[in-house]
């Protein structure tokens, strides 16, 4: 398998715009889960999926933030107007079960200026 | 609130040294705890998982122990090589299917 797939990498943008980041977990997997990792925070958990229904969105941080999962094999995290401060690696990790060992995509590097 | 601590922040030690990371939490009542391994600028990396009723689980020159009682993980690394410079993650799950919570993680440098 070719693990958790993130796209892009990369991503600058300047404030006020929409950032959509994408990711694909490894297949079979019903978990899927979006981490946010900031110096000053460390890692945090956004908001995670099981089997494609939003189960905890409690770390979504305000209402700027959405996470779709319109199927199994396919989850979208959306900042709609990106902020400075939204700048961060978003990850997308995912696991075959529940409290199973979950595996991280690469991340994408989000800087907003 | 479930914390997760990590001691030391950083750690530079010779080739060769075997050598031992620290994680505590502060609530016992854990479902599994997962050990990282992060290398600068990269995604996170799966080292070993422990079920709340294991006490420890080894993977090569990796060992991690779990003493839930004291709320304590550590992670054992044998004969330390430069390979092994990276930044070292513990997380725990509090219930069946939910977040990892991570500590602050120690980055850890071994010299040639």
């Amino acid at each position: 398998d070719a693990g958790v797939i993130q796209s892009p990498r990369h991503e600058v943008t300047e404030m006020g715009q929409e950032v959509t980041l994408r990711c694909k977990p490894i297949s079979g997997h019903d978990y899927l889960f979006w981490y946010r990792q900031t110096m000053m925070r460390g890692l945090e958990l956004l908001i995670y999926f099981n089997n494609n229904v939003p189960i905890d969105d409690s770390g979504m941080p305000e209402d700027r933030f959405s996470a779709k999962m319109p199927n199994a094999s396919f989850s979208t995290l959306k900042i709609q107007p990106s902020e400075p401060r939204d700048s961060a690696v978003y990850f997308c990790a995912s696991s075959l079960i529940a409290g199973g060992e979950q595996y991280f995509g690469p991340g994408t590097r989000l800087t907003v200026t | 609130k479930q914390e997760v601590t990590q001691i030391p922040a950083a750690l530079s030690v010779p080739e060769g040294e075997n050598l031992v990371l620290n994680c505590s939490f502060t609530d016992s009542a854990i479902y599994n705890l997962q050990w990282f391994r992060q290398d600068p600028g990269k995604g996170l990396t799966s080292l070993l998982l422990i079920q709340s009723s294991q006490r420890e689980q080894t993977s090569g020159r990796l060992n991690a122990s779990l003493d839930k009682s004291s709320g304590r993980s550590t992670l054992y690394i044998a004969a330390s090589q430069p390979g092994d410079s990276a930044t070292y993650l513990c997380a725990v799950i509090n219930n069946q299917g939910g977040k990892l919570i991570f500590g602050q993680g120690t980055e850890l440098s071994v010299k040639p």
